[in-house]
């Protein structure tokens, strides 16, 4: 256990279902991050929010909507994805997104998506 | 464009030594991690350098030389549960996070 719990941990869904993926972190952390990691590929970040505030959004299609309610819980809502869009979704926290120190990052153990 | 370049994947015997490399073209540097990440788990932090020279930490050192853009993951005594895959990142001067796209380690008996 990392202190930060992902929900589901398997997922399959067809292309024209809704779907949500949530996150949860019990670290007292800022920030919280979404990225996709798909096999043999650097990690995509995807979005980011610090206090509870969207502060990045890398060009994610809009298929892909975050959600975060408070400093603790978030949540990305999938809607009409594609194929391409099967990945593992991973969820991250750190204490603080930017200045100096080491602002390690604390990630969930994934969800993995498959999109039929 | 922002690089990060390390093996797809090494493999090693129980009980020696390995070392990962990763070398970086970056815009900026503000410090380089190592994360591991077992099979259907979380990537977890190793370790963090920001300046130059080895930082050791039980089995597990790191290297980073910033005018050579490179650094390294030195693994001692292999045992079987360091099968894993080894993520390289660098911080840049926006304090991005740029990945590799990791280093699969397997450790045979």
């Amino acid at each position: 256990e990392t202190g930060v719990t992902q929900t589901p941990r398997h997922l399959v869904m067809g292309m024209t279902n809704k779907k949500s993926l949530k996150c949860e972190q019990h670290l007292g952390h800022n920030a919280m991050y979404w990225y996709k990691q798909s096999a043999k590929k650097p990690l995509e970040l995807m979005f980011v929010y610090n206090f509870k505030e969207q502060t990045e959004n890398n060009s994610v299609p809009s298929r892909f909507s975050p959600e975060c309610p408070n400093s603790s819980h978030l949540f990305l809502h999938l809607h009409t994805l594609q194929p391409e869009d099967s990945a593992l979704y991973l969820c991250a926290s750190s204490q603080d997104p930017g200045g100096d120190g080491a602002n390690v990052l604390t990630f969930g153990a994934g969800s993995r998506l498959t999109v039929l | 464009g922002q690089n990060i370049d390390q093996p797809t994947e090494m493999t090693a015997t129980e009980g020696a030594i390995v070392q990962i490399n990763c070398t970086y073209q970056t815009s900026g540097f503000n410090g380089l991690f190592w994360y591991q990440q077992h099979a259907g788990e979380a990537p977890t932090f190793l370790s963090y350098n920001v300046l130059d020279g080895l930082e050791e930490k039980g089995r597990f050192s790191s290297f980073l030389s910033r005018s050579k853009g490179y650094s390294y993951l030195l693994l001692k005594e292999l045992q079987m549960k360091d099968s894993a895959s080894y993520l390289c990142a660098v911080r840049d001067s926006n304090y991005q996070l740029i990945w590799g796209a990791g280093t699969k380690l397997i450790i045979k008996p």
